[in-house]
């Protein structure tokens, strides 16, 4: 079955960036799905961040837009979350998760649910 | 503050029913399909519900979703004391600020 599972650095300075990778198993990379990235703040809700296709078409939460970048490294079978200028709003766990692309006779389209989820990590931003 | 909106807590009996309620507008659930995620505590959240009213295998028939107008609704029934959780609606977004979100969550006890 699918699996995702996210690896980074559990600490970083503010105004440092922020890198994470999610290692994908159970299925190719290239495959049609979305690769996501979902964060959780301590105590609070999801927040969607962004998400790849394989072809290297990304979309981005609009009020992270500026600071966010995510790559995907089809060798590795891995995709990446970079995230700078961080502050302590964003210390979080942050998760990968796919969400399945669907063929609407044109074009693949998200299915805009996400399963799996990674377990998640912790990043924390603190001096 | 989330574009979609949960009562932040719900609780019931075992044995019982909850309803949990997700809203939000014409450019989201008034159009789009919504998804529900129980997240149990210490853990990563879970599919449960996805195009509104459809099932993932291995969830159990207990949980169901609905949608009217702008409006989606978790129905739990049978409850039981594992379903100690936090649930969460999410849609795609189609206004001028495009995207997935989802709703603040809601936390529900099992009395």
């Amino acid at each position: 079955q699918v699996q995702l599972q996210e690896s980074g650095p559990g600490l970083l300075e503010p105004s440092g960036t922020l890198s994470l990778t999610c290692v994908v198993s159970g299925v190719s990379i290239s495959s049609t799905n979305w690769w996501n990235w979902v964060r959780q703040p301590p105590g609070k809700g999801l927040e969607w961040i962004g998400e790849i296709y394989h072809s290297g078409k990304t979309n981005y939460n609009p009020s992270l837009k500026s600071r966010v970048t995510i790559s995907v490294d089809k060798s590795k079978k891995q995709f990446s979350l970079e995230l700078s200028s961080v502050t302590a709003a964003d210390t979080a766990v942050y998760y990968c998760a796919r969400d399945p692309a669907t063929w609407d006779g044109v074009a693949y389209q998200h299915s805009n649910w996400f399963d799996p989820w990674g377990q998640g990590t912790l990043v924390t931003v603190s001096s | 503050q989330s574009v979609l909106t949960q009562p932040p807590s719900v609780s019931a009996a075992p044995g019982q029913k909850v309803t949990i309620s997700c809203s939000g507008s014409n450019s989201n659930i008034g159009i789009n399909y919504v998804s529900w995620y129980q997240q149990l505590p210490g853990t990563a959240p879970k599919l449960l519900i996805y195009d509104d009213n459809k099932r993932p295998s291995g969830i159990p028939d207990r949980f169901s979703g609905s949608k009217s107008g702008t409006s989606a609704t978790l129905v739990i029934s049978g409850l039981q004391t594992g379903d100690e959780a936090d649930y969460y609606c999410g849609a795609w977004d189609s206004s001028l600020s495009a995207g997935k979100v989802f709703g603040g969550g809601t936390k529900l006890t099992v009395l």
